[in-house]
């Protein structure tokens, strides 16, 4: 069991640019959310997926965008890219609500 | 308010003694807990569940006060190694849908 699996581990992009993280869930897990880790800060909630739609939002602009596929991985996509965006991106998954979830080892993007 | 709140530390304690950590969350409808430990540059991995009756786990114990919303860790006989962030984290219940919403952390430094 791979765990969860998120690429690329680091980037670097230029302000204004447009991003694409991607993230496969733990064996068995159907419930995928993202967070965004700026230095010295807790994980704050982005969004989260089930069956492939979006089911929760954080207080995120409209910039940060998702999907999930049908084998429950999932892609964030950032446009615009502003230098407040550079952070530590972590995809977490879940089996079912209430539930330990499984942190990959997160995308580090710098934006310059 | 934030919904999840820690005393951000650090705690700087030496081998052998006792820290104990605390948290407060502002949704009542808030349903289950936990406790994350996330060394330096890593992601987030569970360090354990918070039980209403409390719970205990080798040195670790964890206590949750429903009517106060307060959620407390307690690490005895501290080790080098417990040396990281402690991530309070709290599973609400928002538009039938569950999602974890973290504290900033609270740093622990154990020095010999």
């Amino acid at each position: 069991d791979a765990g969860v699996t998120q690429s690329p581990t680091h980037l670097i992009k230029t302000r204004g640019q447009q991003v694409t993280l991607r993230c496969s869930p733990k064996s068995g897990h159907d419930t995928v959310s993202w967070y965004q880790q700026a230095l010295g800060q807790g994980p704050q909630f982005i969004f989260q997926y089930y069956e492939e739609e979006e089911r929760q939002r954080g207080n995120f602009p409209d910039r940060f965008s998702g999907h999930q596929f049908p084998n429950y991985s999932s892609e964030l996509n950032v446009n615009a890219l502003l230098l407040g965006d550079s952070a530590l991106y972590l995809c977490a998954s879940r089996k079912d609500l209430g539930t330990e979830a499984f942190f990959g080892q997160g995308t580090r993007l710098t934006v310059v | 308010r934030k919904e999840v709140e820690q005393d951000p530390g650090p705690f700087n304690v030496p081998e052998g003694a006792t820290v104990a950590f605390n948290c407060t969350y502002s949704n009542s409808a808030s349903q289950s807990f936990f406790w994350y430990r996330q060394d330096c540059r890593k992601e987030p991995k569970l360090l354990m569940s918070v039980y209403s009756s409390g719970n205990e786990d080798g040195r670790f114990t964890a206590q949750l006060n429903r009517a106060s919303q307060y959620i407390s860790l307690l690490i005895r006989d501290s080790k080098l190694s417990d040396s990281a962030t402690y991530l309070c984290v709290v599973n609400s219940l928002s538009g039938g849908y569950n999602k974890l919403i973290f504290g900033a952390g609270t740093r622990l430094a154990v020095h010999p």
